[in-house]
């Protein structure tokens, strides 16, 4: 099972760029990397995922370097709404159970 | 569109009594897992499963017991319930057949042991 590491929680105004960092360093061959939103008292939900370089949509983007031990998740310009708990899962779910880290608490400050 | 659908979304329960947390998806998934997360922590993985008639246990699996006989439901049972298992739970679903690790969770099921 790949391990991740993610600091424990940040802080950030709003309008400001937030990236979190994740730490996979053992990622397999086919393991994606995807990141979840989580706001109290509802279960996580998807924000963006891939496998290699950059992959970008509408409301993140994520870097991942060449040797995929670690991956970044980009937020542009936060807003309030944006406070939750982001998790950074790795794995491939046709061949290893999918456990979740710690996660990281985001708190935007207005 | 109802996508994963959990149910009871609250139950209160007295040490020792058994039940059963029941999980649907719509969505034609071949991978189901069950979660719980305490209060202020992450989620832990309890059970999952890679299509029917397959489960497999994840990281904290004693107390609980899963069956997969449908494609659609994945029943989570509490066989004699105790105070640390008060917690929420969560059903996760996925498209196994397509590469990577994107599900989609249920609402939750918040569980109170007396």
């Amino acid at each position: 099972l790949a391990k991740t590491t993610q600091p424990i929680s940040m802080d950030s105004y709003e309008g400001q760029e937030v990236n979190i960092t994740c730490s996979h360093n053992n990622i397999a061959t086919n393991d994606y990397i995807t990141w979840y939103q989580q706001f109290p008292s509802q279960g996580p939900r998807f924000i963006i995922q891939g496998y290699k370089t950059k992959v970008t949509n509408e409301v993140a983007s994520l870097f991942i370097p060449a040797d995929r031990k670690s991956s970044t998740l980009s937020l542009p310009r936060v807003s309030l709404s944006d406070t939750a708990v982001y998790y950074c899962l790795v794995g491939d779910m046709g061949n290893t159970p999918l456990v979740f880290g710690k996660g990281t608490r985001l708190s935007v400050i207005a | 569109n109802a996508g994963v659908t959990q149910t009871p979304k609250f139950q209160v329960l007295k040490t020792g009594q058994s039940m059963t947390l029941q999980c649907a998806q719509d969505m034609n998934h071949e991978y189901m897992s069950w979660y719980r997360q305490d209060p202020g922590m992450g989620l832990r993985l309890i059970h999952y499963s890679v299509g029917a008639g397959i489960t497999d246990q994840g990281e904290v699996p004693n107390g609980y017991n899963v069956s997969r006989s449908t494609t659609e439901d994945f029943p989570l049972r509490l066989l004699s319930a105790a105070p640390s298992q008060t917690s929420v739970y969560f059903c996760a679903s996925g498209p196994r057949q397509r590469s990577g690790n994107t599900i989609y969770f249920g609402e939750g099921s918040w569980l109170t042991v007396v």
